[in-house]
């Protein structure tokens, strides 16, 4: 079974604060993805990887880092948090590239910068 | 740009019945996956399609990539169903647009 896990579920933050989102996948799989979800949209593509070391940029990039250290660990960075960062954080991983194979999604990290 | 067009916003259903949610894209798409929000927020995979048809149980999925559409018919729903439903598709490479969500709730 397909496991995506990630921390802190919950976190608060005041603006200007230093945040750290983790994932773990224990697929094997080779592409993990940053989403953020905000009330009446869908997710939109943050960062994702294609393997350890290696970072590519989505649709709404600014304001966020990103680094995956090993296949299984990808790290979401946020180094001077605002408001407007406040969202619903979800990490995925897939096997193959972006609509290759279905992507597994962790439960999310709720985001509230004050 | 590319988009996704997800209707209906909210449904409402009673136990046994059932509906059909459908995304329209304005370009062509490779595939399609759909899945479910539930009430803890966690994202739950139901189908992933490159063409045709799937059915798992009461759920079943269609993609014609060349008319543009997506569907996903719920039958029989149950008070578990309930949730916002989400289409997400690819049109190649890196890029996935995500349909806004259908919030469905279903009631005795």
């Amino acid at each position: 079974e397909a496991a995506v896990t990630q921390s802190p579920r919950n976190k608060v933050t005041v603006t200007g604060g230093n945040v750290t989102l983790s994932c773990r996948q224990t697929n094997s799989h080779n592409y993990m993805y940053w989403y953020r979800q905000d009330t009446g949209h869908g997710l939109r593509l943050i960062h994702y990887s294609y393997g350890a070391g290696n970072l590519q940029i989505g649709d709404v990039p600014d304001g966020y880092k990103a680094t995956r250290t090993t296949q299984e660990d990808f790290f979401l960075l946020l180094e001077l948090a605002s408001p407007s960062q406040t969202s619903l954080y979800f990490c995925a991983s897939s096997d193959k590239g972006l609509g290759g194979t279905e992507q597994f999604f962790g439960p999310g990290t709720r985001l509230t910068v004050l | 740009g590319d988009q996704v067009e997800q209707s209906p916003s909210a449904l409402s259903l009673h136990e046994g019945t059932g509906s059909a949610l459908r995304c329209n894209f304005t370009t062509t798409m490779r595939a399609v996956q759909w899945f479910r929000k539930n009430s803890r927020g966690s994202l739950i995979n139901l189908f992933y399609l490159a063409s045709g048809t799937k059915e798992n149980g009461r759920l079943k999925s269609a993609f014609d990539s060349k008319e543009r559409y997506s569907t996903l018919h719920i039958r029989d729903a149950q008070l578990e169903d309930s949730g916002t439903y989400f289409c997400a598709a690819w049109t190649g490479g890196y890029k996935v647009v995500f349909g806004s969500g259908t919030r469905l709730l279903v009631s005795p």
